[in-house]
């Protein structure tokens, strides 16, 4: 059974504060790795997708890294503003056309 | 990025009625639309693939017959909860997979809560 874990489940932070999180996802078969931005009564948004060891993608304040042999990847918010509190997912693909989504990481940023 | 829709947003239904649950691709036309369950913190579990003109394919321990799956056009998807019961209760989200994209992208409809009474 392919297990996607993220870590940590929560996170309370206060604004300007920068943060980072961790999705762990099994090091065989990687096809792909994908964040998406997740807020309350909205589509998760696709944020990266990330498919070279050692690729390294930004939007904004926002980025991420990839270790495929190892099986994680980071996600870090720069200056953390309220508007980025959400629940972030990440999705591995192992290339048979389905994602195996973690349970997320939930954001609140204190103004 | 490519808009996928889904209606209703929540559902209150009374036990043994069905519920059609539809998934729409607005700006593309997606060969392979995808149903998720999401049970409280928990993460998305996929229920099934749904590929245009064919048979939907279901995830061990789904029953199809529970869950019909019908993706009869490249932007439509739906997904009936048949004789629901108190314990299908649950927020169901669809996806799409834009054709144009690789690494198996898929976008998100913005789900439904249904609640079964």
């Amino acid at each position: 059974i392919l297990n996607v874990e993220q870590s940590p489940q929560s996170l309370h932070v206060q604004e300007g504060d920068s943060t980072n999180f961790t999705c762990s996802f099994p090091s065989s078969n990687f096809y792909a790795l994908h964040w998406y931005r997740w807020e309350t009564a909205k589509s998760p948004e696709a944020l990266f997708v990330m498919t070279l060891n050692g690729d390294e993608k930004k939007k904004g304040r926002i980025s991420a890294t990839l270790n495929t042999k190892e099986g994680y990847s980071y996600l870090y918010i720069k200056g953390s503003q309220p508007e980025d509190s959400a629940t972030y997912l990440c999705a591995f693909s192992g290339g048979e056309g389905k994602l195996i989504f973690g349970q997320g990481t939930t954001l609140q940023v204190k103004p | 990025g490519a808009v996928v829709s889904q209606h209703p947003s929540w559902v209150i239904c009374k036990s043994g009625t069905s519920v059609k649950i539809e998934c729409r691709s607005l700006d593309f036309q997606a060969t392979t639309m995808f149903w998720y369950r999401q049970f409280p913190k928990q993460s998305l579990m996929l229920m099934a693939t749904s590929n245009e003109g064919s048979k939907a394919t279901y995830e061990q321990g789904v029953e199809k017959d529970k869950f019909l799956i019908n993706h009869a056009s490249l932007t439509l998807s739906t997904l009936t909860v048949t004789s629901a019961h108190p314990e299908d209760s649950s927020f169901y989200i669809c996806s799409a997979r834009d054709p144009r994209e690789g690494a198996d992208t898929q976008y998100f409809g913005p789900g439904t809560r249904l609640t079964v009474l």
